[in-house]
């Protein structure tokens, strides 16, 4: 199965603040990585598809770049309503899998 | 608007079974692929199962394989997971997700919770 590796597992920012998380695979999958954000209690919400493209209605704050093993999750002006948690996922092949997520809390 | 309503979760002893429904509406289910996926409490997510839109493929993780069964009726438009020897390690919220054309998740259920306790 393949491997995602999320960093940082967490992480302390201000409204306002850049903010980027990684994910790395344990092997190339192209361009086939989506990211979520998940807030506590609710079910997880598609930001991120194919890597790099916007879920309709997910703010232009939120970018999405990589390829290959490496990807990034960018927040480019963190608001308040973006602390939450955040986590990769890679379609490739079966078994499909989740990076280990990245909670971002308030400093 | 498109809308996945998961039921049947609970108390349940180790070695018992359970069934767990997910109740679609808002798009035509019968089109999709639908899936899955846990969370363990205060953990991250795991992906579970998948069944094709008419049923006739299926993929396991490897921890359930052999115990929990994928099913769908699509004249309900209802999706279905059978837990059989249940045990400790499989408490969770289970939430049931719509993919899109490529295999991520667009919509999700609010999840229900299971309990494996004696």
């Amino acid at each position: 199965a393949i491997q995602l590796t999320q960093s940082p597992s967490s992480l302390s920012a201000s409204v306002g603040d850049r903010v980027a998380i990684t994910c790395r695979a344990s092997q190339g999958i192209s361009s086939a990585l989506a990211w979520y954000q998940q807030k506590l209690g609710k079910a997880p919400r598609l930001l991120i598809y194919d890597a790099s493209s916007l879920q309709s209605g997910v703010p232009s704050r939120f970018s999405g770049s990589g390829s290959g093993t490496d990807f990034t999750l960018t927040i480019s002006s963190l608001q308040p309503e973006d602390f939450a948690t955040y986590y990769c996922q890679h379609f490739n092949s079966y078994p499909l899998t989740f990076g280990g997520g990245t909670k971002v809390e308030i400093k | 608007q498109v809308q996945l309503v998961e039921s049947g979760g609970g108390v349940v002893q180790p070695e018992r079974s359970l069934r767990l429904s997910c109740a679609a509406s808002g798009f035509n289910f019968r089109n999709y692929a639908m899936h899955w996926v846990r969370q363990a409490p205060g953990k991250g997510l795991e992906w579970v199962a998948v069944i094709s839109h008419d049923g006739s493929t299926k993929y396991y993780e490897d921890s359930v394989k052999g115990r929990f069964t994928v099913s769908r009726d699509n004249s309900k438009n209802t999706l279905y997971l059978q837990m059989n020897s249940l045990r400790a390690e499989d408490t969770a919220v289970y939430f049931c997700a719509k993919t899109t054309v490529t295999t991520v998740f667009d919509c999700w259920g609010q999840g229900t919770l299971v309990t494996v306790s004696s």
